[in-house]
């Protein structure tokens, strides 16, 4: 089955540029999207389709996804952007998660 | 607005049945396809099950396969997700989720989770 991988843990210091990838086999062949986790709350999706911004994201957060790797990037990270994200693909008629990266704002 | 009213989390002896219900309201229900995620406690997320807008179309992971049966009733705005022969490993929050088109696409609205207990 396909398999996903994040680091378990990103950190940045305050306003500066954080970035998650998400690694996979020719991940570039498929649509990734990711997902933002606040404790205790359900999921927000942030980047659909590899680049795609959803009505209310942030112009700070962009997506990128080429060869075994996805990135999400976030510019001028925010104490409120803390949080898990998880990358997403769909495979043989399933979806797969990544194990989802906690992000830390220094 | 979009919203998605979830219902139905409890505990559950191992071996049990439950069954989780997702009012949807704010959007043309039936043509959306719908799913079920869950998270055990301190863990990732983990897809279920999905659904087709028309409901002709189900998907399962292979964890739930078999034990799991994902419904909806589009005149009731709602999707179902039966569970039986449930396991203490199917313990976890179980989000309902709504898919920008069909199953393949990403999901872009989400219930507000229900927990289900499996335990003795």
């Amino acid at each position: 089955s396909y398999e996903l991988t994040q680091a378990l843990s990103v950190s940045v210091a305050l306003g500066q540029t954080a970035r998650i990838t998400c690694v996979g086999n020719n991940i570039g062949n498929k649509n990734v999207h990711w997902y933002q986790q606040k404790p205790g709350q359900a999921p927000v999706l942030v980047i659909y389709r590899d680049t795609n911004r959803p009505s209310g994201i942030p112009e700070r957060f962009s997506g990128s996804n080429s060869g075994n790797a996805a990135t999400l990037t976030i510019t001028r990270a925010q104490v409120g952007d803390e949080g898990d994200y998880y990358c997403q693909v769909w495979g043989s008629s399933s979806w797969v998660f990544g194990g989802g990266t906690k992000l830390t704002v220094l | 607005e979009v919203r998605l009213l979830q219902s139905g989390g409890d505990l559950v002896q191992p071996g049990g049945s439950l069954r989780l219900s997702c009012a949807a309201s704010g959007f043309t229900f039936h043509s959306y396809a719908m799913s079920w995620v869950r998270q055990s406690p301190g863990k990732g997320l983990e897809w279920v099950s999905g659904i087709s807008p028309r409901g002709d179309s189900t998907f399962y992971a292979d964890s739930v396969k078999g034990r799991f049966t994902i419904s909806r009733d589009n005149s009731k705005n709602t999707v179902y997700l039966q569970m039986k022969s449930l396991r203490p490993e199917d313990t976890a929050v179980y989000f309902c989720a709504r898919h920008r088109t069909t199953v393949s696409t990403s999901k872009d609205h989400w219930g507000q989770g229900t927990l289900v207990t499996v335990s003795s």
